[in-house]
């Protein structure tokens, strides 16, 4: 059974600061996407990142898939309140295209 | 700008009541998921449609059916509701290996 952890779980920081969030697994992944999900609503994309040491830069978001193509993290540069959200990495499986693996989530609080 | 349009966004129900979870997609998607979000657990698979006709099994699918009679909808069917299906209800399409469109979701409380 392929499973994603992330962390931390919670993370609450002031607007302008930098962080990072992680995404492991001890199971090789095809590729894998970023979603934001903001309260009331569904996931939405932010990338997917599919080649080992890849490097995606999205404005201020900065993500990174493992050279094993097992972990993956995100970074964000000076934080705004407009990043506040529920972050989830989702590893597409190598045996099965048709369903991804889903994390459990980082919930990113931007404070003013 | 429709996409994936899941309806009622929240509905109550009692043990053993039964009840349907709409899902409808204009983006003529060939893929269709079905997942629950529980808190802290993240999103889990219910049911995934290739197309329409054909269904099969996510990870957790005891409880629930779905049916693909169109490309466009892909109804939950709940028969016998059950405390442990109180959860957010997220409908998703895409193209196969595509990135997945979810639907604003379903607040399901069972009391």
């Amino acid at each position: 059974t392929q499973l994603l952890k992330q962390s931390p779980q919670f993370l609450s920081i002031q607007e302008g600061e930098n962080l990072t969030v992680y995404c492991n697994s001890s199971s090789v992944f095809s590729s894998l996407q970023w979603y934001r999900q903001e309260p009331g609503e569904g996931p939405v994309l932010l990338v997917t990142v599919v080649t080992g040491g890849e490097v995606k830069k999205l404005k201020r978001l900065t993500f990174q898939f493992g050279d094993a193509r097992k972990d993956s993290s995100l970074h964000i540069t000076a934080a705004q309140t407009g990043d506040t959200g529920l972050y989830l990495c989702a590893g597409g499986s190598r045996t099965s295209y048709d369903k991804v693996i889903f994390g459990p989530g980082t919930s990113l609080s931007v404070i003013p | 700008n429709a996409g994936v349009t899941q309806t009622p966004k929240f509905r109550i129900l009692k043990i053993g009541q039964s009840m349907t979870l709409q899902c409808t997609q204009d983006m003529n998607h060939n893929y269709m998921y079905w997942y629950r979000q529980d808190p802290g657990m993240g999103l889990k698979l219910i049911y995934y449609s290739v197309g329409a006709g054909i269904t099969d099994k996510g990870e957790v699918p005891n409880g629930y059916n779905v049916s693909r009679s169109t490309t466009e909808d892909f109804p939950l069917r709940l028969e016998l509701a059950a405390p442990s299906q109180t959860s957010v209800y997220f409908c998703a399409s895409n193209i196969r290996v595509g990135p997945q469109h979810f639907g604003d979701g379903t607040r399901l409380s069972i009391l």
